[in-house]
Order: C-alpha cells, then structure tokens, then sequence
C-alpha cells in the first residue's frame, strides 16, 4: 500500500543541535512538503520539492534546510535547533497539478529543550 | 492571494445530530476544493474533493457542495458518530504545480455519545 513514513516518531533535541527529520513515499508522487502544526496556527508550510535535487521556500523558512536526494526521500533539517521550532512536523507527497491529494505520514513530535 | 476561511474553531454535537462546518475562500482562479480529516495523533487524511463548481463531493456519509456563487464549500453529515470526533480542514487548490494549496485553520469536532 503506497505510504508516506516519516523518523523519527518522536525527538528529544538539545538547543543548538542538529536535528534531521526524514520522510520516504512510496507513491511515486514528484511533490514532497514539509509542514509544521501548531496550536492556533494550523498547518504551515516550511519547504517542498517538485522532484528529486529540487527544495523550494515555503511559508515559513526560516530556520530550516531541506534535502531532497530522490524521488522516495525528503529530509527536514534544523541545523541550529531552537525552542520555537518545538513543534509536531508532517511530511505530505502529491502529484503534480493543484487538483492532486495530498498523503499525509503520521507526524514526528520534537521537543527542543 | 488565495484563503480559506472557517470560522468555527469548534463544533460539539451529540451522537445523530446534522453537522454543518463552514468553509467560505477566495480565489481568483478555478480552485479544487477538499475537505481533510485529521484523527488524534495521525496525519489529515482526504474526506472528499471536488474539481467542477456546482458539483457535490461525498465519501462516508459527508457532502460537501462546491458553491462558486457564494464562494461556499461547507461540510454536511445528517447523523454524526463518536468517531467522527477529529478537526477538519476545507482546503483550496489552485494553478499549477501542486504547490497554491491553502489550507483553513480547521474546526475541531466532538461528538458525545
């Protein structure tokens, strides 16, 4: 059954550390997202990609870096972490076309401390 | 830009009564709309979507009609169950890419037995 997976499920992160956060699909989708969810703010977009070697700026940047390597993978990474960026993160892939759905994985919990 | 606005942050009901979320947006362009769905502790998962204006969407005893007259995509169910208990999200997809996707901030629902 196609699926989006992300790792880990739940992080515990030092301030200042380097966090990474991984998602694979196996939907064949060229689009991958990273969002972050927050009480109050919804689900806000941090970067995507169109397809392998390719990241984009979302709406909310700042802070993170993302990786794209191949069609299955998409990374997240926080190369300074800070408390603001406490958050529950959901990976989503999609084909192309606004009228494409979305697949979203289950969320990876972080804590940064 | 393109929004999405539901104003309800919250709607509780009772096991058998009509649930009624509103969803109103704002697009310049020829939007899909979809409604999401989002469990305790998992990712938003596709409720239904629909492509044309003037035409209902339905999955799982929900409808939603997409209303391009008063720019309307509200969710209905005639008899809600405990486990529809979740938040959902209207959401708007517009032009190319996959990328102009909007999403609402989400009503949550709570359904007692």
């Amino acid at each position: 059954e196609a699926a989006v997976t992300q790792s880990p499920r739940n992080k515990v992160a030092v301030t200042g550390g380097k966090v990474t956060l991984s998602c694979n699909q196996t939907n064949n989708h060229n689009n991958m997202y990273w969002y972050r969810q927050d009480t109050g703010h919804g689900l806000r977009l941090i970067h995507y990609s169109y397809g392998a070697g390719s990241t984009e700026k979302g709406d909310i940047p700042d802070g993170y870096k993302a990786s794209r390597p191949s069609q299955e993978n998409f990374s997240l990474i926080l190369e300074l972490a800070t408390p603001s960026q406490t958050s529950v993160y959901f990976c989503a892939s999609g084909d192309l076309g606004a009228n494409s759905d979305y697949t979203f994985g289950s969320g990876t919990r972080l804590l940064v401390i | 830009g393109n929004s999405v606005t539901q104003m309800q942050g919250q709607v509780t009901l009772s096991e058998e009564e009509f649930l009624f979320i509103n969803c109103t947006y704002s697009t310049t362009g020829y939007p899909t709309l979809f409604w999401y769905v989002q469990y305790p502790g998992e990712g938003p998962q596709l409720l239904l979507k629909v492509t044309t204006a003037n035409n209902k969407g339905s999955s799982r005893g929900f409808e939603a009609t997409y209303d391009k007259g008063t720019t309307s995509f509200h969710l209905q169910k005639a008899s809600v169950q405990e486990s529809d208990s979740a938040v959902y999200y209207c959401v708007l997809g517009e032009g190319t890419g996959g990328y102009k996707v909007v999403f609402g901030s989400g009503t949550r629902l709570l359904v007692s037995p």
